[in-house]
């Protein structure tokens, strides 16, 4: 049981480029959700899933898209990435609502120059 | 605004001694509290929920303790180890929304020396 994964771990990337970050989780749960973390500040949603096939803007969703094609599987997205995208993303999911805890990812390191 | 703050930004103790970590929010309606503990370069991992009928939740050393009418809450930790050297974040939920979002707070970075 792995849990929550996250593919890659570290990614460099030039003003412009485009890149998919892979968020999959093996416990069957149906909630699944994108963070950023960023130096002095909390956690901030991105982007989140109620279900397969479903997505929905968080807090901060500018610059990012995302897919939810299997249950499985929580995709995040950069079309054209910018300096201000540098962070650490999280993903996350959990079975259901109110009073469930969220399992998170090892979260990925990105850095955009 | 829904917020959740923090207090020491940072905290430097012993090991083997106590620390209390303050948590103090204002999310409206409430569901429920949690603490969680961010070791460097991981994901947070849940140390303890609580709803708004809780005061008081342990696991192992941590204690967490939760006054609904004041909006404030406490973790403490009780004969510290060095592995707890790590941020501690305070996460608060609110009744309202059924998607399960979390608003959280920007943590505590705690230091346990030899």
């Amino acid at each position: 049981n792995a849990g929550v994964t996250q593919t890659p771990k570290f990614r460099v990337l030039k003003t412009g480029q485009s890149m998919t970050l892979l968020c999959a989780q093996d416990m069957n749960h149906e909630y699944m959700y994108w963070y950023r973390q960023d130096p002095g500040m909390g956690l901030r949603l991105i982007h989140y899933s109620v279900g397969e096939g479903t997505t929905a803007k968080g807090e901060v969703p500018d610059g990012y898209n995302v897919s939810r094609l299997k249950k499985q599987n929580f995709l995040l997205g950069l079309e054209s990435a910018a300096p201000s995208q540098t962070s650490v993303y999280f993903c996350a999911s959990t079975r259901g609502v109110l009073g469930y805890e969220q399992y998170f990812g090892p979260g990925t390191r990105l850095t955009v120059t | 605004k829904n917020q959740v703050e923090q207090s020491p930004q940072s905290l430097i103790i012993l090991e083997g001694k106590n620390c209390t970590l303050q948590c103090n929010y204002t999310v409206s309606p409430f569901s429920n509290l949690r603490w969680y503990k961010q070791d460097t370069g991981r994901g947070p991992v849940s140390l303890t929920i609580m709803t708004f009928s809780e005061n008081t939740k342990s696991n192992g050393r941590y204690t967490a303790t939760l006054d609904a009418d004041t909006k404030q809450s406490s973790l403490h930790i009780t004969a510290s180890q060095l592995s707890d050297s790590a941020s501690y974040i305070c996460v608060v939920s609110d009744s309202m929304d059924s998607s399960y979002k979390l608003i959280f707070g920007s943590g505590t970075r705690l230091l346990v020396r030899p």
